[in-house]
């Protein structure tokens, strides 16, 4: 079975500090998909990245970066230099390879203040 | 159009109500998922539908609850005799294939009463 563990509930931050989201995924497939979304107040999800498991490669976009780590099985999230504007609520997720469905974590509530 | 688009953004029945929740997902996506966000439930996956194929219905929590796909474009989900545990926001979402990322509408919130 796929499970996706986000344990940090909710996190506030101060402006301008950073901000590491933990995602801790269980799957017994060696090709799947792992995905960060981001949920602001207006509620749509909106897509951030998506890791296939055969690429370790860590990633940077702008303020955002991933680091994939298969040996522990994480996929985490860091927040540079934090915004009023990413305060949001962040789902991480896991896709089998073939399957339909993603897997949710619970999400990470970030609250960030000015 | 640009995105998933859904309709209508918020919905308020009475207990025992039929509704059909609709969505129109990005032209040329073959795949479509329905999810659903309650409070403090996180995102449940209700159905899927990928091309011709039969849709993934095992995610859905009942037999009132139904969902189909007209010419392989827009969808429609119906909740039949709505309980008060119904209401959550229902997400629709699609994808250009099974193995990429999905994008999601804006969601439909569903009161009942």
């Amino acid at each position: 079975a796929q499970k996706v563990t986000q344990a940090q509930t909710e996190i506030s931050v101060v402006e301008k500090e950073d901000v590491t989201l933990d995602c801790v995924y269980e799957t017994r497939d060696t090709t799947y998909y792992l995905f960060w979304y981001k949920q602001p107040p207006s509620g749509e999800l909106v897509f951030l990245i998506r890791r296939n498991s055969f690429d370790e490669q860590n990633e940077i976009s702008g303020r955002y970066s991933w680091n994939f780590q298969k040996s522990t099985s994480s996929f985490n999230f860091t927040i540079t230099a934090s915004q009023v504007v990413d305060s949001a609520v962040y789902f991480c997720a896991l896709r089998r390879h073939g399957n339909n469905r993603l897997a949710f974590g619970k999400g990470n509530q970030v609250v960030v203040i000015p | 159009g640009a995105g998933v688009s859904q309709s209508p953004s918020n919905k308020v029945t009475e207990k025992g109500k039929d509704v059909e929740l609709r969505c129109d997902p990005i032209s040329g996506h073959t795949a479509l998922y329905w999810y659903r966000q309650s409070l403090g439930q996180g995102l449940e996956f209700l159905i899927y539908f990928q091309g011709n194929s039969a849709p993934d219905k095992s995610g859905l929590p009942s037999d009132r609850f139904s969902a189909e796909r007209t010419g392989g474009s827009v969808s429609t989900l119906t909740i039949q005799r709505t309980q008060q545990e119904d209401s959550a926001v229902y997400l629709c979402a699609s994808s250009s294939e099974v193995w990429t990322e999905a994008f999601f509408g804006q969601g439909t919130r569903l009161t009942v009463v």
